[in-house]
């Protein structure tokens, strides 16, 4: 099955610097790459999603880039502000239910 | 006006009891999903169902029984609660839009401690 590693699992920035979190996996299969922002004592919530015929995609501060050859994804937040600190999933899927991995999770931490 | 609502938020109760969990979704969607998230953050998996079919993770033991009375509706049934059972379980949903496009939308939680 499905295996999504993601790097690192703690992450420290100051504020208006950039973040970036990594996430590799294992299903050559897998096509849709959503990534999802958990804040302290709330629900996982879509951020920004990429399907497997898009290189990258961007959403003002926030951007996904996929490389399928090599299956890595990759979530860039620029100019980092306090409020983006959260627990950042990503995950991989070719179809609904099981196939639906999480990556363990990366606590981002943006100091002021 | 919550899309994914789950009852109750907070829930401690005795091991050995037998708790249930309930989960409502008004999206309309098709699938709706059970996770664990353990102390570690770690979202693991239980349950998806769909009005086709149920799929168990392997690793979920059988005290653990998903009951759904309809399309909107993926209640979490277990029994014999454990210590390790302690975890905040969230429900969710998707609808598959077209393949692989099927994002998941999550319940606000449910903060089970077994003690």
């Amino acid at each position: 099955g499905e295996n999504v590693e993601q790097h690192p699992s703690t992450l420290s920035v100051q504020e208006g610097d950039s973040a970036v979190i990594k996430c590799t996996y294992s299903d050559s299969a897998s096509n849709y790459f959503p990534w999802y922002k958990q804040e302290l004592g709330k629900r996982p919530q879509l951020i920004i999603d990429i399907r497997s015929n898009v290189g990258e995609k961007k959403d003002q501060r926030i951007a996904v880039t996929l490389n399928k050859t090599a299956k890595h994804f990759s979530l860039h937040i620029t100019e980092t502000q306090p409020e983006d600190s959260a627990v950042y999933f990503c995950a991989a899927s070719k179809n609904y239910g099981q196939n639906f991995v999480f990556g363990p999770g990366t606590r981002l931490s943006v100091l002021p | 006006d919550t899309a994914v609502s789950q009852t109750p938020k907070y829930l401690v109760t005795q091991m050995g009891n037998d708790k249930s969990i309930k989960c409502e979704q008004n999206l309309g969607h098709d699938t709706m999903y059970w996770y664990k998230q353990d102390s570690k953050k770690f979202l693991k998996i239980m349950f998806s169902y769909n009005n086709k079919e149920l799929i168990i993770n392997e690793t979920v033991p059988n005290r653990f029984s998903p009951k759904s009375p309809d399309k909107a509706h993926l209640n979490l049934h277990i029994n014999s609660l454990e210590l390790g059972d302690s975890a905040v379980y969230f429900c969710a949903s998707s609808q598959e839009l077209s393949r692989a496009l099927h994002t998941i939308y999550f319940g606000e939680g449910s903060w089970l401690t077994v003690v």
